[in-house]
């Protein structure tokens, strides 16, 4: 079956870059996604790349993608206290309309 | 723009109640998804639908069920309630077909306490 697997825990200093990982079972996943989950909050979307792309910048964060290796990353450049939060990684499987599967989650804490 | 609707945002019930969860899609969105995530763990899919019919089942108990109706809203049942059933329950809404990556579309969640 499918299985996402993410790092636990990461912890960086205000200012410095964040690099989250995830690896992933499914290579005909055609979506991979990025989401962020503050605490008692929902689930934000970050960012998603399309399984044909290397990689997706979008302001402060970069995705890659290699799917040789099945493994994605999230890079937040410029961390900030406000980025402390659990961020999930997520596949979508090929079969449309399979729901998402989420990595277990990363909680990222930011020390000023 | 309009979001995914959930209803209620919170809810206490004790053990044994029954609850039903609301969650109402996007507009044009035909395909509704309810996961689970209880405290400290990744969101669990329970269950789908795709134009008011079962489209795939995860790990959603007995004592749970739900449904589609024909506006594309879904009501979680959850009968039996047990002191593990308290979670937060998201859903999330999308457009089967023609959509974009983007588009699973979550839901703020119903956070269920069950004492």
């Amino acid at each position: 079956g499918e299985d996402v697997e993410q790092s636990l825990f990461l912890s960086v200093r205000e200012g410095d870059s964040s690099v989250i990982n995830c690896t992933y079972t499914d290579s005909s996943s055609t979506y991979l996604y990025w989401y962020k989950q503050e605490p008692g909050a929902g689930l934000q979307l970050l960012t998603y790349i399309f399984s044909n792309m290397d990689m997706k910048q979008d302001q402060r964060l970069t995705v890659l993608l290699n799917k040789k290796d099945k493994h994605l990353s999230l890079r937040i450049a410029d961390t900030q206290t406000g980025d402390s939060a659990i961020y999930f990684c997520a596949e979508s499987p090929h079969q449309a309309g399979t729901a998402l599967i989420f990595g277990k989650g990363t909680t990222l804490s930011v020390s000023s | 723009a309009a979001g995914v609707i959930q209803s209620p945002r919170h809810l206490i019930k004790e053990k044994r109640e029954t609850a039903t969860l609301k969650c109402y899609p996007i507009p044009r969105h035909d395909t509704v998804y309810w996961y689970q995530q209880g405290p400290g763990q990744d969101p669990q899919f329970l269950i789908s639908f795709y134009e008011k019919m079962q489209s795939d089942k995860g790990s959603i108990p007995d004592r749970f069920s739900a449904q589609q109706f024909s506006d594309y809203h879904s009501e979680l049942n959850m009968s039996s309630l047990e002191l593990g059933d308290s979670a937060l329950y998201f859903c999330a809404s999308k457009m089967q077909w023609g959509g974009t990556g983007r588009g699973y579309t979550f839901g703020s969640g119903t956070r269920l306490t069950v004492v």
